[in-house]
């Protein structure tokens, strides 16, 4: 299994500001995903985070509104920047070992 | 795109009752298959997968199979515990995972 660790677990954060969530891995991978889950909805990936490389995001997810960073095998961060009461989410991150996906406890973020 | 139809819930049984939630998914090719669980106040969890058809795949008493020809991925538990209440998601996978909507359990002693 892998032991990831996220954080924060949970946020209040007000319209506009910035908050970043942090991933950290027990073990190198070499791709990290990001997910979202809004109230009452499936989990929607954002991006795949490799090393190196910029993030790959989906459709409807952008750079300037999500930046990732991925500085090495072990850690990610993920940014939701200006937000507003839309981005109110449960925010997952998520990595591949040996086939299997293993997903962080989640952070829960409301946006006043 | 891929895209999963799940069945809606809440679902509300019985202990020791039969389980089935129905999953069918559209994707290019033949992803791997994966049910995942949330428990109350946790993480995501893998339950059980497949990877090619007809496999079966099985854990903690849930069972499901791959079944190319209808494209579907049916959760089955032959009994279950009011423990098994949770969040059950189907998700087809190729590069990253495509959720489904989620199904709610509800198991009532």
């Amino acid at each position: 299994s892998a032991v990831i660790s996220q954080k924060p677990s949970r946020d209040i954060c007000q319209r506009g500001t910035s908050l970043t969530i942090q991933c950290q891995v027990d073990s190198q991978v070499t791709m990290m995903f990001w997910y979202r889950q809004q109230p009452g909805q499936s989990l929607t990936l954002i991006a795949t985070a490799n090393q190196g490389s910029e993030a790959t995001y989906e459709s409807g997810f952008v750079i300037d509104k999500f930046p990732i960073s991925r500085p090495n095998l072990t850690f990610s961060t993920l940014t939701v920047s200006n937000m507003s009461p839309e981005d109110s989410s449960i925010y997952l991150c998520s990595v591949e070992r040996n086939e299997k996906l293993f997903f962080g406890s989640g952070t829960q973020l409301s946006v006043l | 795109g891929d895209s999963v139809t799940q069945m809606e819930g809440p679902v509300t049984l019985s202990e020791e009752a039969f389980l089935t939630i129905n999953c069918t998914y559209t994707a290019t090719g033949y992803p791997s298959l994966f049910w995942y669980v949330q428990y109350p106040g946790e993480g995501l969890q893998l339950l059980l997968k497949a990877t090619k058809a007809d496999d079966k795949g099985s854990n903690k008493g849930f069972e499901a199979t791959y079944r190319k020809e209808t494209t579907s991925f049916h959760l089955e538990k032959g009994s279950v515990q009011v423990s098994d209440s949770a969040v059950y998601f189907c998700a087809p996978q190729r590069r990253a995972l495509t959720f489904g909507s989620g199904t709610r359990l509800q198991v009532q002693p």
